[in-house]
């Protein structure tokens, strides 16, 4: 299996642009996380997903965040309007059902966006 | 929620001493204490992981302890390696229905001097 696979791996946007981040989980995964990684805050829970549903979405910071999950193998991160202090690393997460009781979360290369 | 501190924030140490990251956690009901490993400009990968049932858990170079009454666990390095040098996330899971609650630590920065 190829791992998590996020894309784009750079992005450079400018202020007021909308930014849509993408993630495949590893196949037969069922939850999909997403987590943005800066050096003020760590690495933050932004949203998960049980089998395409969000399940948790408190950690996204403002409306201009949005997340979706139309199938299995696709997810969606979406900024609009991008802003400066949205740049960071944005990782994609995937780990099985069994995770529920604790269990590997596989990480994705991640994404650095950068917004001007 | 689960709120998880993690000392020191940074660490440096010669080649072939030993390295121990220590995290401390809020919530009794978490059960499950991963450790993962970020190289640059990598995601975190697991590295080793412990559960509440587990006082200790080894795996040649690295071990982790964990104290379920103080509520704190510790990741040991030992013969460190200039490929050792990496951040070191620790985490705590709590386990409720249909939720998958897991709340990292800030990290540790990891240098290994050759």
């Amino acid at each position: 299996d190829a791992g998590v696979i996020q894309s784009p791996r750079h992005e450079v946007t400018e202020m007021g642009q909308e930014v849509t981040l993408r993630c495949k989980p590893i196949s037969g995964h069922d939850y999909l996380f997403w987590y943005r990684q800066t050096m003020m805050r760590g690495l933050e829970l932004l949203i998960y997903f049980n089998n395409n549903v969000p399940i948790d979405d408190s950690g996204m910071p403002e409306d201009r965040f949005s997340a979706k999950m139309p199938n299995a193998s696709f997810s969606t991160l979406k900024i609009q309007p991008s802003e400066p202090r949205d740049s960071a690393v944005y990782f994609c997460a995937s780990s099985l059902s069994r995770a529920a009781y604790g269990g590997e979360q596989f990480f994705g290369p991640g994404t650095r966006l950068t917004v001007l | 929620g689960e709120n998880v501190e993690q000392h020191p924030s940074t660490l440096s140490v010669q080649e072939g001493d030993s390295a121990v990251i220590k995290c401390t956690y809020s919530d009794s009901a978490s059960n499950y204490f991963p450790w993962y490993k970020q190289e640059l400009g990598k995601g975190p990968q697991l590295i080793i992981d412990i559960r509440s049932n587990v006082g200790e858990k080894k795996d040649q170079r690295i071990a982790v302890t964990l104290n379920k009454t103080a509520k704190h666990f510790s990741l040991h390095i030992t013969e460190t390696q200039p490929e050792d040098s990496a951040v070191y996330f620790c985490a705590a899971h709590k386990p409720l229905y249909n939720n998958n609650d897991m709340r990292f630590g800030a990290g540790t920065r990891l240098t290994v001097k050759p």
